[in-house]
C-alpha cells in the first residue's frame, strides 16, 4: 500500500513569514511529485510539480525534493492571508500509475 | 482553453438509487481520473481512464464504475447508493502523452453528492 503522509495541521504562520509544508512518501520508486492548494468548498488547484532532486522555484513558492529521504516540501515565502488553505501533496510512481494524495495540511496565515 | 467541467454540480439522491456523473476534460487531454473526497478520508482515488480503457483502479466496491468515450469525456456511475457515498466527487484530466509534466492533473469543480 503506497502511502503519502502530511501533518494535518493547522499550521499557523504570521503574514509575511515563510510557511513550510512537509510530505513523506513510502514508495521509493516514485517519480513525480505535485503540490495542490484547496480552498474550503473548492477543488484542488495545481501549485507546482517537481521531478528531480533539489529545489524548484515558482514565484513565492519553492518545492524541495529529496528522493533518498523520500521527502518533498513546499515553502511559501511572504505568506499572505489569501494563502490560507489546505495543501495537498500528491505522488505518482512510474508513468501510467495513479496519483496517491496525502491527507493535506491546513495552513492559516494570520494578518 | 476551457478547464475541466463536471455536471451536475450538486445532486441529492436517496439510498438505493443510482447516479451518473459526467466529466469533460481539457481539450486534448486523454486521461481522466476520478476521486472521492470526504472530510474523514481525504482524497481517495477511484479509477483512471486513458484512451477509453480503465488504466488504474482504486479500492472501491464494484458499485462504482466508469467509462470513457472516444472524445475523452468520462462518466462515473454509482449504483445502489449508500449514505456513506455522500461526498465531493472530483475528476481530473491530464495530457498523458509520456513527456515530463504531461501527467499533471487538473481538477474540475466537482459534483457534490448527498445521499439521504
Amino acid at each position: 500500500q503506497k502511502e503519502v503522509e502530511q501533518n494535518s495541521g493547522p499550521l499557523s504562520v504570521p503574514e509575511g513569514a515563510i510557511a513550510s509544508l512537509n510530505c513523506t512518501y513510502s514508495d521509493r520508486g516514485s517519480q513525480s511529485f505535485f503540490w495542490y492548494r484547496q480552498y474550503s468548498g473548492k477543488s484542488p488547484e495545481l501549485i507546482m510539480f517537481i521531478y528531480s532532486n533539489g529545489d524548484k522555484e515558482d514565484g513565492r513558492f519553492t518545492a524541495q525534493l529529496n528522493k533518498a529521504s523520500q521527502y518533498v516540501s513546499l515553502l511559501i515565502r511572504d505568506s499572505q492571508p489569501s494563502d490560507s488553505a489546505t495543501y495537498l501533496c500528491a505522488v505518482r510512481g512510474n508513468y501510467g500509475q495513479n496519483f496517491v494524495f496525502g491527507p493535506g495540511t491546513r495552513l492559516s496565515v494570520l494578518p | 482553453k476551457a478547464g475541466v467541467t463536471q455536471t451536475p454540480r450538486y445532486l441529492i439522491k436517496t439510498r438505493g438509487q443510482q447516479v451518473t456523473l459526467s466529466c469533460s476534460p481539457i481539450s486534448g487531454h486523454r486521461s481522466v481520473s476520478w476521486y472521492q473526497q470526504t472530510p474523514g478520508q481525504g482524497l481517495q482515488f477511484l479509477f483512471e481512464y486513458f484512451s477509453e480503457t480503465q488504466r488504474n483502479k482504486g479500492n472501491f466496491p464494484g458499485r462504482f464504475s466508469g467509462r470513457q468515450f472516444s472524445n475523452s469525456r468520462s462518466e462515473m456511475n454509482v449504483s445502489t447508493l449508500e449514505l456513506g457515498d455522500s461526498a465531493l466527487y472530483l475528476c481530473a484530466s491530464s495530457l498523458a502523452h509520456g513527456g515530463r509534466g504531461t501527467d499533471t492533473q487538473y481538477f474540475g469543480p466537482g459534483t457534490r453528492l448527498t445521499v439521504l
